[in-house]
């Protein structure tokens, strides 16, 4: 089973439209993390959720908006989208939200708008 | 703040050489300290981390690491590279008290024959 399961791995869309990632783990984590890889591979935590409470809100657009119905979810639903939202986005688990914790990451989905 | 420095973009060594990867940190105190690896199309696995004791760690897949504070450095190694070990290479910090993770900008790995 894979610890850390996200869908659709790739997604191609046009500017304007809104999209959804899933992300589930089966860890039994407390803390859910989205992360957005750009084109130059730069790795950036945009929230952190523990417990289905958001910890971590980094400078994101409003039009990021993540949804966690329990714990073992975390999605992130894409408003209006953009070019410059092209990236890979990572979603991803660690035990609780304390510092240290191995952070076990999912495959990525491949997001590209056009 | 916390950050972290790669200075390689791309490395290539033999297969069968040595490996060092280099990594600078910024931070008062010293943090927890990550080198996570990430093959094409895959997400990031840990290979090792850092919080305090020993300073050298040994991780996963042959590869070590060791932490000299005096440096600021936590660089990568493995002794003999194979070319499964092809891939992009990630050190992160982590000082603050949520798991708040800062990535470098990688460091990719091609091995030739």
């Amino acid at each position: 089973d894979t610890a850390v399961s996200q869908t659709p791995k790739y997604l191609v869309t046009q500017m304007g439209n809104d999209k959804s990632i899933k992300c589930e783990q089966n860890l039994g984590h407390d803390t859910m993390y989205w992360y957005k890889q750009d084109s130059k591979k730069f790795l950036k935590i945009m929230f952190s959720y523990n417990n289905k409470e958001l910890i971590i809100n980094e400078t994101v657009p409003n039009r990021f908006s993540p949804k966690s119905p329990d714990k073992a979810h975390l999605n992130l639903h894409i408003n209006s989208l953009e070019l410059g939202d092209s990236a890979v986005y990572f979603c991803a688990s660690s035990q609780d939200s304390r510092s240290g914790n191995t952070i076990y990451f999912g495959e990525g989905s491949w997001l590209t708008v056009v | 703040a916390q950050s972290v420095t790669q200075p390689d973009i791309h490395i290539t060594v033999s297969e069968g050489a040595s490996l060092e990867l280099r990594c600078n940190y910024s931070y008062g105190a010293t943090p927890y300290l990550f080198w996570y690896v990430q093959s094409p199309g895959q997400g990031l696995q840990l290979l090792l981390k850092y919080f305090s004791g020993d300073t050298l760690v040994q991780g996963i897949k042959g590869f070590e690491a060791e932490f000299k504070r005096s440096q600021s450095s936590f660089n990568l190694r493995k002794p003999s590279v194979h070319w499964s070990d092809a891939a992009e290479y990630f050190c992160a910090v982590n000082a603050g008290g949520y798991q708040k993770v800062t990535f470098g900008t990688g460091t990719k790995l091609q091995v030739i024959p």
